[in-house]
């Protein structure tokens, strides 16, 4: 029962560099989404999407770009890695983009270091 | 629009004390409502949520949660803390589609032995 699964776990960059931090899901859920957490400022969304081939921008999406080809994989590409994004990233899915109060599951994280 | 404030970035209880962790909401819409509990290095795990249906919410690990709808509060608690409580802990709101769910910036619980 994999779940949610994040790639890598542990990355350093140099400033500029870029880089994709990979996300599967095995649940069949429709929705995925990417979080950064930095320390007292909660999860913040980057971007999501609500099925195959649909993508949206979330709070703070400048400096990344996700593609959805299919419903499993949800990739996050940095495009030229700054030292602001230094942070935790999560990957993250649920079953529908509904209302509904659906849980959302949650990766283990991925935490990146820009230098 | 959504928002949630969660009063106390850090929390500390002896074991065995109550555990009450504080989450107030914003929302022009009725709310879901959530916890989650995130241990150090992991991702976050759903503790529980309120979906309109019973205010008193019963979780995992001994956590409840009761929905106050005229003091807009989701407040967490347990009745007696253990060493295996300590984590992070995020209140969340739904905003208009599950997509949009809004985090506080979380409380810390440290248990005292």
């Amino acid at each position: 029962n994999a779940g949610v699964t994040q790639t890598p776990k542990f990355q350093v960059l140099k400033t500029g560099q870029s880089m994709t931090l990979q996300c599967a899901q095995d649940m069949n859920h429709e929705y995925m989404s990417w979080y950064r957490q930095d320390p007292g400022m909660g999860l913040r969304l980057i971007h999501y999407s609500v099925g195959a081939g649909i993508t949206d921008q979330g709070e703070v999406p400048n400096g990344y770009n996700v593609s959805r080809s299919t419903t499993e994989d949800f990739p996050l590409r940095l495009l030229s890695a700054a030292p602001s994004q230094t942070s935790v990233y999560f990957c993250a899915s649920s079953y529908s983009q509904s209302s509904s109060g659906n849980t959302i599951y949650f990766g283990e994280g991925s935490w990146l270091t820009v230098v | 629009a959504q928002s949630v404030t969660q009063l106390g970035s850090h929390v500390s209880v002896s074991e065995g004390a109550l555990v009450l962790l504080r989450c107030n909401y914003s929302s022009s819409v009725p709310p879901y409502l959530f916890w989650y509990v995130q241990y150090p290095n992991q991702g976050l795990q759903l503790l529980l949520k309120y979906t309109s249906a019973a205010t008193l919410v019963k979780g995992i690990n001994g956590f409840e949660a009761e929905f106050k709808k005229s003091e807009t509060s989701f407040h967490l608690t347990k009745p007696s803390a253990h060493m295996s409580d300590a984590a992070e802990y995020f209140c969340a709101v739904t905003g208009s589609s599950a997509s949009k769910i809004i985090f506080g910036s979380g409380t810390r619980l440290s248990i005292r032995p």
